[in-house]
């Protein structure tokens, strides 16, 4: 099965900073790589669909990147609303797997 | 308005038996592949189950093959998960999700949206 690893785990960032989370695969996905948020108590939302489409409603300050097995998602500049957990998620494969998250907290 | 609405959960022991539902309203359920992802208190996201659209392929992960059985009823906007011999680490919440699909000259994606409001189950004696 494919595996999944996003780093960094958490972080601390200021309102207004640029902000990378970085996800892994242990084999090639292509572009089948989606990135979700989640706040506390909600069920996650999608951001990204195929490595770098933004959603529907998704504010264009976030983007993403990336292809084959190293994908990026970027926050151009946080706002309060984007403290939340990220995932990524391969569906590259028949069984889907997600990353283990990352936590973007208020510094 | 495109919804998911879960339910079925509650408390059972080591090895009991569950059986979550999952109603969707606002688009045509037998378009869709319908997906089945749960979190347990505190951790990440896991996959769990996957069925397309008429129910004759279905995919589990490893961790549930053999225990769990996800089926649909498009007549009734309903998709299910039946959850046997349960163990603790089967604790989480379990959400539903619309499967959603593109494909451009080049490539094909999937993703999942939206998702239910989920609904918890707790394995514990």
């Amino acid at each position: 099965d494919i595996q999944m690893t996003q780093s960094p785990s958490s972080l601390s960032a200021s309102v207004g900073d640029r902000v990378t989370i970085t996800c892994r695969a242990s084999q090639t996905v292509s572009t089948n790589l989606n990135w979700y948020q989640q706040k506390p108590g909600k069920a996650p939302k999608i951001l990204i669909y195929t490595a770098s489409s933004l959603a529907t409603g998704v504010p264009s300050r976030f983007s993403g990147s990336g292809s084959g097995t190293d994908f990026t998602l970027t926050i151009s500049s946080l706002q309060p609303e984007d403290f939340a957990t990220y995932y990524c998620q391969q569906s590259y494969s028949s069984r889907w797997a997600f990353g283990q998250g990352t936590k973007v907290e208020i510094k | 308005e495109v919804q998911l609405v879960e339910s079925g959960g509650g408390l059972v022991q080591p090895g009991g038996s569950l059986r979550l539902s999952c109603v969707a309203s606002g688009f045509t359920l037998n378009a869709n592949w319908m997906h089945w992802v749960r979190q347990a208190p505190g951790k990440g996201l896991m996959w769990v189950s996957r069925i397309n659209t008429d129910g004759s392929i279905t995919t589990y992960a490893d961790s549930v093959k053999g225990r769990f059985t996800i089926s649909r009823d498009n007549a009734k906007n309903t998709v299910y998960l039946q959850m046997n011999s349960l163990k603790d680490e089967d604790t989480a919440v379990y959400y539903c999700a619309r499967d959603r699909n593109f494909c451009s000259s080049v490539s094909c994606g999937r993703w999942v949206d939206p998702w239910g409001q989920g609904t918890l189950v707790t394995v514990s004696s």
